[in-house]
């Protein structure tokens, strides 16, 4: 059974910092790894999707890496803005891609 | 606006009451999911449907019965509600069978009284 875990559970940085919020992952046989942010009551948006034969991914100030062989994901915030306050969660996916397995998510909050 | 949309946003119902929420996506994407976001917030699936087949089927009590009239629906009906079923429940979608990141409705706040 796939247990996704966060670390840590919540953040608080000032404007301008990078940062790094991590994933680890029990089951290494994944399809792929996702990350979401989710605003307080909004669903989730996914911010990278990382392929299982991938290492990493990149979007505008975020990066995405992925290392199956440990279980382990980071999700890298460059220059963090007031605006990226949110919960970021990763969700590993195993069944063909299907059935995702949620974190429960780190709440990151910057500050000006 | 393309996106996935649910309705309705808030459900506040009696306890033993049954009640359907609806979900919409004009994505193009051929699977559908529901979640269940409790109260600590952890996310977990509930259901996955591809092209109208049932693929996802997470131990959820027979109460709550998934129905896809076609690809683009993916209603779920609740029977019998109890406490325990206060949540808040996404629909999602996605195409070629997770290939391709999930998309998320805004969610639709269930209490039960």
């Amino acid at each position: 059974k796939q247990e996704v875990t966060q670390i840590p559970a919540a953040l608080s940085v000032p404007e301008g910092e990078n940062l790094v919020l991590n994933c680890s992952f029990t089951d290494s046989a994944i399809y792929n790894l996702q990350w979401f942010r989710q605003d307080p009551g909004k669903g989730l948006t996914s911010l990278l999707l990382i392929q299982s034969s991938q290492r990493e991914q990149t979007s505008g100030r975020l990066n995405a890496s992925l290392d199956k062989s440990s279980g382990r994901s980071t999700l890298y915030i460059a220059a963090s803005q007031p605006g990226d306050s949110a919960t970021y969660l990763c969700a590993a996916s195993t069944g063909g891609g299907n059935k995702l397995t949620f974190g429960t998510g780190t709440q990151l909050k910057v500050e000006l | 606006d393309t996106a996935v949309s649910q309705t309705p946003k808030y459900l506040v119902t009696q306890m033993g009451n049954d009640k359907s929420i609806k979900c919409e996506q004009n994505l193009g994407h051929d699977t559908m999911y529901w979640y269940k976001q409790d109260s600590k917030k952890f996310l977990k699936i509930m259901f996955s449907y591809n092209n109208k087949e049932l693929i996802i089927n997470e131990t959820v009590p027979n109460r709550f019965s998934p129905k896809s009239p076609d690809k683009a629906h993916l209603n779920l009906h609740i029977n019998s509600l109890e406490l325990g079923d206060s949540a808040v429940y996404f629909c999602a979608s996605s195409l070629r069978q997770g290939e391709k990141p999930q998309h998320f409705g805004d969610g639709t706040r269930l209490s039960i009284l």
